[in-house]
C-alpha cells in the first residue's frame, strides 16, 4: 500500500526566506506526483505536476523535483512571501493504488 | 470551463437523515473520483469512476455510504443514515485518464452531523 510521508509538519520562517518542503512515498511505480496548496476551510488548487519521466517542474517561484528511485519529492519556494502561507500537500498517483495518495502535508507560515 | 462543481458547499444535518453530495466533472474528464479530508486521517480516496462505471469502492467506509454516476457530467455520494463521524470535508475531482495531466478538484462539501 503506497503511503506519503510530509515533512515537516509545520513550518513558520521570515519573509523573504528561500524554503523547501519534503515528500517521501513508499512505492516508487508511481505515474506522478502532483504538489496542491490548500488555504484554510477552503479546497486543493494544484501547483506542479511532476510525471513519472520527470525530473523537475517550474512554475514562477516554485520548483518541484521528483527522484523516483529514493522515493522523494521536494517543493522549493523562492523569496517567500505572506500570501504564500497556506497548507502544502504532496500526492501519488499509482504505486499501487489508484487515484491520489495524500501526505498529511506541511503548514507554512510565512511571517511578515 | 467551470471547473468542477460540488453541492452545497455547507450540509449541516441531524443524525440518522440521509445527505446526498452532488458532483459535476469537468466536461470530457473521464475519471470522477470522490475523496474524503478529516483531520485525523488526511485526505482519503472514497471511490471513483471510469466512464462513469465504479471502478474502485474499497475505500467506502460502510454500507451506509453509496455513490452514482448516472451519466458523464454528474455524480452524487449518498450517506444513509449519517452519523456524527461522518462530518468532514468531501471533495469530487476529475481527470483525463488515469495517469494523465493530474486531478481537478472541486471546492468540496463541508458536512457537519450533529
Amino acid at each position: 500500500k503506497q503511503e506519503v510521508t510530509q515533512i515537516p509538519a509545520a513550518l513558520s520562517v521570515p519573509e523573504g526566506e528561500n524554503l523547501v518542503l519534503n515528500c517521501s512515498f513508499t512505492d516508487s511505480a508511481i505515474y506522478n506526483l502532483q504538489w496542491f496548496r490548500q488555504d484554510p476551510g477552503k479546497g486543493l488548487t494544484s501547483l506542479l505536476l511532476i510525471q513519472s519521466s520527470q525530473r523537475e517542474q517550474t512554475s514562477g517561484r516554485l520548483n518541484a523535483s521528483l527522484d523516483k528511485s529514493s522515493g522523494r519529492s521536494t517543493l522549493y519556494i523562492a523569496a517567500s512571501q505572506p500570501g504564500d502561507s497556506a497548507t502544502y500537500l504532496c500526492a501519488a498517483e499509482g504505486g499501487g493504488a489508484d487515484g491520489l495518495t495524500f501526505g498529511k502535508g506541511t503548514h507554512l507560515i510565512i511571517q511578515p | 470551463d467551470a471547473g468542477v462543481i460540488q453541492s452545497p458547499r455547507h450540509e449541516v444535518t441531524e443524525m440518522g437523515q440521509e445527505v446526498t453530495l452532488r458532483c459535476k466533472p469537468i466536461s470530457g474528464h473521464d475519471y470522477l473520483f470522490w475523496y474524503r479530508q478529516t483531520m485525523m486521517r488526511g485526505l482519503e480516496l472514497l471511490i471513483y469512476f471510469n466512464n462513469n462505471v465504479p471502478i474502485d469502492d474499497s475505500g467506502m467506509p460502510e454500507d451506509r455510504f453509496s455513490a452514482k454516476m448516472p451519466n458523464a457530467s454528474f455524480s452524487t455520494l449518498k450517506i444513509q443514515p449519517s452519523e456524527p463521524r461522518d462530518s468532514a470535508v468531501y471533495f469530487c475531482a476529475s481527470s483525463l485518464g488515469l495517469a494523465g495531466g493530474g486531478q481537478f478538484f472541486g471546492p468540496g462539501t463541508r458536512l457537519t452531523v450533529l
